[in-house]
């Protein structure tokens, strides 16, 4: 069975660029979350999807971050325009949902920002 | 809100001796508590859950966990550790129902020879 894919890994940009972060969840996954894990912190939930609808989004900073999942399968998370603390690792994870559905979380995508 | 404490930053084990990590969280009722393990450049893999019943958890790679209610603790355990076994660890706590996972700031487990 394949495991969550994200891409790129790695990225490096200037403050004030743009990026984009894609995840495809496992096959059949309904729920899928993007956290973000800055250098010697725990995983950040920043958003949290039902099928192609948010669920929280409590955390997501509105006014740079965006993140959509057309059809319910692939999301896309976007920082626009980027800050030098935005520099952490995105993670994607997937479950089937419900309470007790084990998270699969994907490799991670590191950005860093100069 | 949950949180979760785990106040050591780095351990170091000698291979073959046993492991115990903490964890503390913070949380009215009884949570739902995990042990993730994420090695360099991977993702976080589950190690075990609890959500209720038998206190006493076992989880994959031969770790167990123990949930104390009286001391809000989550405690990973290992009695005999391999060098394999060096990554972080997070622990982590979710509301009963609920899929939002709140995660502690992690422990580096050094495994020396």
């Amino acid at each position: 069975e394949a495991g969550v894919a994200q891409s790129p890994r790695y990225k490096i940009i200037e403050k004030r660029q743009s990026v984009a972060f894609w995840c495809n969840p496992i096959s059949g996954h309904a729920t899928l979350y993007w956290y973000q894990q800055i250098l010697g912190q725990g995983p950040k939930l920043l958003i949290q999807f039902q099928n192609n609808g948010v669920v929280d989004d409590s955390q997501l900073p509105k006014d740079r971050f965006s993140a959509e999942r057309l059809k319910g399968v692939d999301s896309t998370l976007k920082i626009q325009p980027a800050k030098l603390e935005d520099s952490a690792v995105y993670l994607c994870a997937s479950s089937l949902g419900g309470a007790t559905g084990e998270l699969f979380f994907g490799e991670g995508s590191r950005l860093t920002v100069l | 809100a949950q949180s979760v404490t785990q106040p050591d930053i780095h351990i170091t084990v000698s291979e073959g001796a046993s492991l115990e990590l903490r964890c503390n969280y913070s949380y009215g009722a009884t949570p739902y508590l995990f042990w993730y393990v994420q090695s360099p450049g991977q993702g976080l893999q589950l190690l075990l859950k609890y959500f209720s019943g038998d206190t006493l958890v076992q989880g994959i790679k031969g770790f167990e966990a123990e949930f104390k209610r009286s001391q809000s603790s989550f405690n990973l355990r290992k009695p005999s550790v391999h060098w394999s076994d060096a990554a972080e660890y997070f622990c982590a706590v979710a509301a009963p129902g609920f899929q939002k996972l709140v995660f502690g700031t992690g422990t580096r487990l050094l495994v020396s020879p």
